[in-house]
């Protein structure tokens, strides 16, 4: 199946500075997400992008399918934007499987 | 609103004694998932419906198993819970492979 790379694995920033956030995958998709998982364990919906470029705020990410990564940019972080970051993604020729990455812990310290 | 939605928050079962949990979902969703997640580990993959075809992953322990009996209702249930099974799961839809997928809040099971 699909294998899925998120680097790096652990990242602790001050408050106010930028990341970003890198996720590999093996095979080409028709899916990426990127998530945060919420101290609670919630799964936060941040971007679908199997594709192209978006921008929320103070996030944005990029996807460039033919080289089989993706990015998640974070500005000005916050105390709030701690926890993990996941990508999840479907293989094209994977079915209905979404299939997640390692996963970054964020920690941002004041 | 909450659009998929898993009950309960919190289920403590004691070793052994089957235990059932749900998740329902108002998006009219084809496909849905159940994920077991231990800590410090990314979501792993239970099982899939897309309508009523059932797909078992192949490492998925034969102790848990799904019933989809509607369109909105999916629930996992596991015959004989072991200290292991202790975990958060996630229960996720989405209308078909290629389109955002949805999570519940999601069940953090305990085993005593």
């Amino acid at each position: 199946g699909i294998q899925v790379e998120q680097s790096p694995p652990d990242l602790i920033l001050q408050e106010g500075a930028n990341s970003t956030l890198r996720c590999n995958f093996s095979d080409s998709v028709n899916n990426l997400q990127w998530f945060h998982q919420n101290p609670w364990g919630q799964l936060i919906n941040l971007f679908y992008i199997p594709s192209g470029t978006k921008q929320n705020g103070r996030l944005s990410a990029t996807t460039v399918a033919t080289e089989r990564y993706s990015l998640l940019y974070i500005s000005s972080s916050q105390t709030t934007d701690s926890g993990v970051y996941f990508c999840a993604v479907t293989s094209s020729g994977g079915g209905n499987k979404l299939t997640f990455g390692t996963g970054t812990q964020l920690k941002v310290e004041l | 609103d909450a659009m998929v939605i898993q009950n309960p928050r919190y289920q403590v079962t004691q070793f052994g004694k089957p235990v059932t949990l749900s998740c329902s979902q108002t998006l009219n969703h084809n496909v849905m998932y159940w994920y077991q997640q231990k800590s410090s580990q990314a979501p792993k993959l239970l099982f899939h419906y897309y309508d009523k075809d059932f797909n078992n992953e192949a490492d998925t322990p034969d102790n848990f198993q799904s019933r989809r009996p509607n369109t909105s209702f999916c629930f996992l249930d596991i015959r004989s819970p072991g200290l292991g099974d202790a975990a958060m799961y996630l229960c996720a839809s989405r209308t078909t492979p290629g389109t955002e997928a949805f999570f519940g809040q999601g069940t953090r099971l305990t085993v005593v």
